[in-house]
């Protein structure tokens, strides 16, 4: 079993729609929850991240973490096609040790 | 502010063939990471340096060596490529020491034939 699993897609949607990118994963010592965003040939960038349970907002983005049951969400609102991208959940321990999902490619259509 | 570089940016290598990918930073970070990322397999951690002088391995260090060369660069070496050393590397920094909030450069596409 993956330390984090994240569904592949892709994931196709009409701009404007609301995304919900999941992850789940397996470590109950990972303590920070990251996603970074991967355009085409580039590479990642962070795009938020949370300690512990609970929600952060930033802007058009929510990242959610639940971490009794092992689940990390991303919401997107208001999707636009400049959010098309491949997002990647990383959780971590604080320490050197990050584990990188394999990542959730998003098409945003216009 | 450059960022991350990485240099080069594509590569062929023939089987048995060494060469250094080169990183630097200019943003006075401590740490710097090398990773791997292969189709569907996400971002695996080969070695990382938390500070100047230091340096460690992570998940996939086989067939790979690195030199902490300053705060700036850090460097990653296939002494003798084979061609499961495909892949596209890329060079990360952070500030602190630990690996949330990474900044990565822009990737070294190596085929190894």
């Amino acid at each position: 079993q993956k330390e984090v699993e994240q569904d592949p897609g892709p994931l196709s949607v009409p701009e404007g729609a609301i995304v919900s990118l999941n992850c789940t994963y397996s470590n109950s010592a990972f303590q920070y929850f990251m996603w970074y965003r991967q355009y085409s040939r580039k590479g990642p960038e962070l795009l938020m991240y949370t300690y512990s349970s609970g929600n952060k907002e930033d802007g058009r983005f929510t990242a959610q973490v639940d971490k009794s049951s092992k689940y990390i969400s991303l919401f997107i609102r208001d999707s636009q096609p400049s959010d098309s991208a491949t997002y990647l959940c990383a959780p971590g321990t604080g320490g050197f040790k990050t584990i990188f999902g394999a990542g959730t490619r998003l098409f945003v259509k216009a | 502010n450059a960022g991350v570089t990485q240099t080069p940016k594509f590569q062929v290598l023939k089987t048995g063939q060494s060469m250094t990918l080169q990183c630097a930073q200019d943003m006075n970070h401590n740490s710097m990471y090398w990773y791997r990322q292969d189709p569907g397999m996400g971002l695996r951690l080969i070695y990382y340096s938390a500070s100047e002088g230091t340096t460690d391995k992570g998940e996939v260090p086989n067939g790979y060596n690195v030199s902490r060369l300053n705060k700036r660069e850090f460097s990653l070496r296939l002494e003798s490529a084979a061609p499961s050393q495909t892949s596209v590397y890329f060079c990360a920094s952070s500030l602190l020491q630990g690996t949330y909030e990474q900044y990565f450069g822009p990737g070294t596409r190596l085929t190894v034939t």
